[in-house]
């Protein structure tokens, strides 16, 4: 059974914290993405990844960065948490070729206080 | 950049009835793909039907269908017979044929009625 997880379900910080959210998949898949899901918005692409140690940005990379030092694993960081970046978090990952699907992890809920 | 458009925020549907979800979607491409997922409340994302635009005959996927006109730029997803587990929200998304990036509409939720 294919699997994205992702290492918190919820997560509290505060204000001027760094954060790490974390994604891993076992598909052995070379695309992996960080999503940002707020109501009304539907997703918005921070970041991807098309390969080890490298990234692009997506519609939103401001206030985050991305780290792909391994294929499976891929990493969202907030170098300093503000109160905006309170929401829902989601990891996905693709296999080369546009027909493939995206699969999703099951999302990191962030409250910045 | 590609748009993909959602117009239905919400929707509700009795149980056993047919529902409709809209997508409308912007792009200068000829070959792409367009896909449904659907995430269930407190729940992961999943997918639920996809087409690829060179292809004429819609996707059908037990229950569900798509309405694919590709000159109209349109992909909606039809339910049939809905089940209280098909209540969720549902995004419509699009991928070209070149690049990595998925475009996602806002989304529809949708309600069903027992």
């Amino acid at each position: 059974d294919v699997k994205v997880t992702q290492s918190s379900r919820y997560l509290v910080k505060r204000t001027g914290e760094k954060v790490f959210l974390e994604c891993v998949q076992d598909m052995d898949h070379e695309n992996m993405f960080w999503y940002r899901q707020d109501p009304g918005l539907g997703l918005r692409l921070i970041y991807f990844s098309y390969d080890v140690k490298m990234k692009e940005k997506g519609d939103i990379p401001e206030g985050y960065s991305v780290s792909r030092e391994k294929k499976e694993r891929f990493s969202l960081i907030l170098e300093s948490a503000s109160t905006n970046q309170t929401s829902m978090y989601l990891c996905a990952s693709t296999g080369q070729g546009p027909y493939n699907e995206q699969f999703f992890g099951p999302g990191t809920r962030l409250t910045v206080l | 950049a590609q748009t993909v458009t959602q117009s239905q925020p919400e929707m509700s549907v009795q149980e056993a009835e047919t529902v409709t979800l809209s997508c409308t979607y912007d792009t200068s491409e000829s070959d792409y793909y367009l896909f449904w997922y659907k995430q269930p409340p407190s729940r992961q994302m999943i997918l639920v039907i996809r087409q690829e635009a060179y292809k004429q005959q819609n996707a059908t996927e037990n229950r569900f269908s798509v309405n694919f006109q590709k000159a109209a730029k349109s992909f909606s997803l039809k339910i049939s017979d809905s089940q209280l587990g098909d209540a969720a929200m549902y995004f419509c998304a699009y991928r070209g044929n070149t690049g990595n990036q998925f475009y996602f509409g806002t989304g529809t939720s949708l309600t069903v009625i027992p």
